[in-house]
């Protein structure tokens, strides 16, 4: 059974701050990982979608990297603004064909 | 349209009742999903659909809970007889295909209270 886990669960950094949020599974055989940011009481925005071919994709500040073999992936945000407050969840999409949601982080950029 | 709709944005139920929430995926979408949010980043997968076919219901307390994706109409959850614990934030959500780079598209949600 797939299992998603984030660390850290929640982060607080200063504005410009380069941060890495942690995505983990267990279950190595995925069609693809995606990204979504959370605002509160809003639904989710698709950030980054990774496929299971591919090691990284990149959009504007955001990094999100993938390694399959090891059950890891992280997104990388740089020069955090307070606009990047949000829950960052991964959410992994396998044989199942189902996507599998992490415990997600919550991120807090202090001005 | 190039969104997720999901109506209402919010539903109050006495408990007991029935609660019905709607969602219309981005045409053209063959794939639809239904979560739910309980807590605050706790998704549960409920039930999928491919087109107007139930693709995967292992989520789905089917003793209450009943979803369709007719066409030409917005696909539907239903809940008989809500109990407190059906408080949470319902999510639709659609994807084109099947092709590992089709990405998941999320709507706003319709958050049901239980009272």
């Amino acid at each position: 059974k797939q299992e998603v886990t984030q660390i850290p669960a929640a982060l607080s950094v200063p504005e410009g701050e380069n941060l890495v949020l942690n995505c983990s599974f267990t279950d190595s055989a995925i069609y693809n990982l995606q990204w979504f940011r959370q605002d509160p009481g809003k639904g989710l925005t698709s950030l980054l979608l990774i496929q299971s071919s591919q090691r990284e994709q990149t959009s504007g500040r955001l990094n999100a990297s993938l390694d399959k073999s090891s059950g890891r992936s992280t997104l990388y945000i740089a020069a955090s603004q307070p606009g990047d407050s949000a829950t960052y969840l991964c959410a992994v999409f396998s044989g199942t064909y189902k996507y599998i949601f992490g415990t997600g982080t919550r991120l807090k950029v202090l001005a | 349209g190039e969104e997720v709709a999901q109506t209402p944005k919010h539903l109050v139920r006495g408990e007991g009742q029935k609660a019905k929430l709607y969602c219309a995926p981005i045409k053209g979408h063959s794939y639809v999903f239904w979560y739910q949010q309980v807590l605050k980043n706790e998704f549960k997968f409920l039930i999928s659909f491919q087109n107007e076919n139930v693709f995967d219901e292992t989520g789905m307390p089917k003793e209450r809970f009943s979803a369709k994706c007719l066409p030409n109409s917005p696909c539907s959850l239903e809940i008989q007889a809500t109990k407190l614990e059906d408080s949470a934030v319902y999510f639709c959500a659609s994807r084109l295909g099947t092709l590992q780079s089709n990405v998941l598209t999320f709507g706003a949600g319709s958050r049901l209270t239980v009272l």
